[in-house]
């Protein structure tokens, strides 16, 4: 069966520190990958999405970058977090035979 | 401008009181419309895709049901345990890698 990890679940960072969350899938072979942060209250917003290795399409402009250096992992990063980079963020894949998205448990960031 | 729009933001019943959650969207041209159920600090859990309008998908209490302007998810006599925030999302033809994402309705159904 297929299943996605993300860690870790929570995270508290200062600002002005580096960032780097991690996403894995198990079971599937290249993936479709994403990136979404949901902030409290808010639909998800996608950040990032790939759909190969070293393939990364950025979806909105901000201190985020992603990357995928093997075909089932996906890591966020940031150089230098800022306050507004607070959020929920998920990880998600889609296997190319179907459409749905499915998601990993997510990591709480809380930037101070 | 394609976007999604629930209603209501939030919803009380009683456990056994059946309803209906909405969600109205415009995109140009639908590849599909998806429902996702997320529980308080959870990651959201895939309920249902629609594809055509006068398509309905049923699971247990729930069913799902799509028009070519909106869907609603019907809860046939809820229990506690269906208290949660349904997301509703739609891909578009044109860029089946975005999914534009309403602000959920929080259900909450009391024993």
């Amino acid at each position: 069966s297929q299943t996605i990890h993300q860690w870790p679940a929570t995270l508290v960072q200062p600002v002005g520190s580096p960032l780097s969350l991690e996403c894995t899938v198990e079971g599937t072979s290249n993936p479709n990958l994403y990136w979404y942060r949901q902030a409290a209250g808010r639909g998800l917003q996608l950040l990032f999405y790939s759909v190969g290795i070293g393939q990364i399409s950025s979806e909105v402009p901000q201190n985020l970058s992603a990357s995928r250096p093997q075909d089932r992992q996906f890591i966020l990063s940031s150089k230098k977090l800022l306050l507004s980079d607070s959020g929920f963020y998920l990880c998600a894949f889609a296997d190319g035979q179907v459409y749905e998205q499915y998601f990993g448990p997510g990591t709480r960031l809380t930037v101070t | 401008e394609d976007q999604v729009t629930q209603s209501p933001e939030a919803l009380r019943l009683q456990e056994g009181e059946s309803s209906s959650l909405n969600c109205s969207y415009t995109v140009s041209g639908l590849r599909g419309l998806f429902w996702y159920r997320q529980d308080p600090g959870k990651g959201p859990e895939f309920l249902f895709t629609l594809y055509s309008a006068g398509e309905e998908k049923e699971k247990e209490r729930l069913k799902a049901t799509l028009t070519k302007k909106e869907s609603f998810l019907h809860i046939t006599a809820p229990k506690p345990e269906d208290s949660a925030t349904y997301l509703c999302a739609v891909q578009a033809k044109y860029n089946f890698n975005k999914f534009y994402f309403g602000s959920g309705t929080k259900l909450n159904v009391k024993p």
